[in-house]
């Protein structure tokens, strides 16, 4: 079935480090790929997504790019603040919206 | 703001009663809603799909009679988890999916403990 891998944290950075969460999926046939981001006392929230091969989904700095190649989602930034501190979830889903399938979370500790 | 919200936050019970976690979007009509569990360290796994008007779908593996869902109306969905037993004990999250701009809004959450 249908799978997401995404590294293990805690991911501890300094102000202004560049960041790299990786992810890679297993899937059937084509589907949708999302990051969403749960700050603490939150509800999980979408950060970014892409829905095709070779889209990029960007916001707030963040950039994932969609690789049918390597199977690939990794989430990037140039430069993190404490205010990224958060849990970040990898998901993916044959029928947008519906039906997530998650990774495990990788948890971005930034510190000034 | 929270979109969607979940009450109680945390709920910690005896074991055999039973809990009713609520799960409401806030200000749009979700015809459905999904419920996840998640434990420490691991993912969320889709318990079960709510639908309004109908029955609940469960995922493989999902008791129906343990985990009951009702849609009451198109803004409220619950989960009774029914003679609750330690094992139960879990992060249980509900989402809303919002079609109109393709994005599911999840509610932040209820720590369930079963002692």
């Amino acid at each position: 079935g249908d799978s997401v891998t995404q590294m293990e944290g805690p991911v501890t950075l300094s102000e202004e480090a560049c960041l790299t969460i990786n992810c890679t999926y297993t899937a059937t046939g084509y589907p949708s790929l999302f990051w969403y981001v749960q700050y603490p006392g939150e509800g999980l929230q979408l950060l970014l997504k892409a829905t095709k091969a070779d889209d990029k989904g960007s916001n707030k700095g963040f950039e994932a790019t969609y690789r049918k190649e390597t199977t690939s989602f990794h989430l990037e930034k140039g430069s993190v603040q404490v205010s990224d501190s958060a849990v970040y979830f990898c998901a993916l889903s044959e029928i947008a919206p519906d039906k997530l399938i998650f990774g495990t979370g990788t948890r971005l500790q930034v510190f000034p | 703001g929270a979109v969607v919200s979940q009450h109680p936050s945390r709920v910690i019970c005896k074991s055999g009663t039973s809990v009713k976690i609520e799960c409401r979007s806030l200000d749009f009509q979700a015809t459905t809603m999904f419920w996840y569990r998640q434990f420490p360290k691991q993912s969320l796994m889709l318990m079960a799909t709510s639908n309004e008007g109908s029955k609940a779908t469960y995922e493989q593996g999902v008791e129906k009679d343990k985990f009951l869902i009702n849609h009451a109306s198109l803004t409220l969905s619950t989960l009774t988890v029914t003679s609750a037993h330690p094992e139960d004990s879990s992060f249980y999250i509900c989402s809303a999916p919002r079609t109109e701009v393709d994005t599911q809004y999840f509610g932040p959450g209820t720590r369930l403990t079963v002692l």
